[in-house]
């Protein structure tokens, strides 16, 4: 497996505002994806995010409101702007190693007041 | 596109007993279907997977099967203990063939084992 490290693990935000999440991985990846889990759902794909190339949004989100940036191989940022309150949720980085498994960070938990 | 079902989305057991978990997908071409627990204020772990040329995996007290021809899939917990209590959830891909890795997830079913 790989260690994954979020931060910020949660935060508080205004409305308005923008966060930044950090996703940091231990060993060098080639794929990696941003996944949003509302509270008590499901897990739902935002975006792909391969190094050396535009990040590939999923249905229903877009580069303006969560801009990615993937600069090697071991790290990646996903930006949620303009926030509301619609926006609280968990969001998870994952890698995938081994060609198909999927290893998942602890997860960054915002709330958007 | 992809479509995952999985049920019950709670499930109550006793200690000991067993506790099955099942999911039906929609795209025949789905090849790559594992199972993540996912402890409160954690991320999911993968706890075990299957491909689409394997019936039956197991690893120790779980098991998962599959029916290719159905389109479902069912996560098995034999013995079952106070700490597998969590949200599992199933999940979907065409990873095998470089088509996509990207998962499609069930709901989520909440698994709560009583002493």
């Amino acid at each position: 497996s790989a260690v994954i490290s979020q931060k910020p693990s949660r935060d508080i935000c205004q409305r308005g505002t923008s966060l930044t999440i950090q996703c940091q991985v231990d060993s060098q990846v080639t794929m990696m994806f941003w996944y949003r889990q509302q509270p008590g759902q499901s897990l739902t794909l935002i975006a792909t995010a391969n190094q050396g190339s535009e990040a590939t949004y999923e249905s229903g989100f877009v580069i303006d409101k969560f801009p990615i940036s993937r600069p090697n191989l071991t790290f990646s940022t996903l930006t949620v702007s303009n926030m509301s309150p619609e926006d609280s949720s968990i969001y998870l980085c994952s890698v995938v190693l081994r060609t198909v498994e999927a290893f998942f960070g602890q997860g960054t938990r915002l709330t958007v007041v | 596109g992809e479509n995952v079902e999985q049920h019950p989305s709670t499930l109550s057991v006793q200690e000991g007993d067993s506790a099955v978990i099942k999911c039906t997908y929609s795209d025949s071409a789905s090849n790559y279907f594992p199972w993540y627990k996912q402890e409160l204020g954690k991320g999911p772990q993968l706890i075990i997977d299957i491909r689409s040329n394997v019936g039956e995996k197991k690893d120790q007290r779980i098991a998962v099967t599959l029916n290719k021809t159905a389109k479902h899939f069912s996560l098995h917990i034999t013995e079952t203990q106070p700490e597998d209590s969590a949200v599992y959830f199933c999940a979907a891909s065409m990873g095998y063939g470089g088509a996509t890795n990207k998962l499609i997830f069930g709901t989520g079913t909440l698994l709560a084992v009583q002493p």
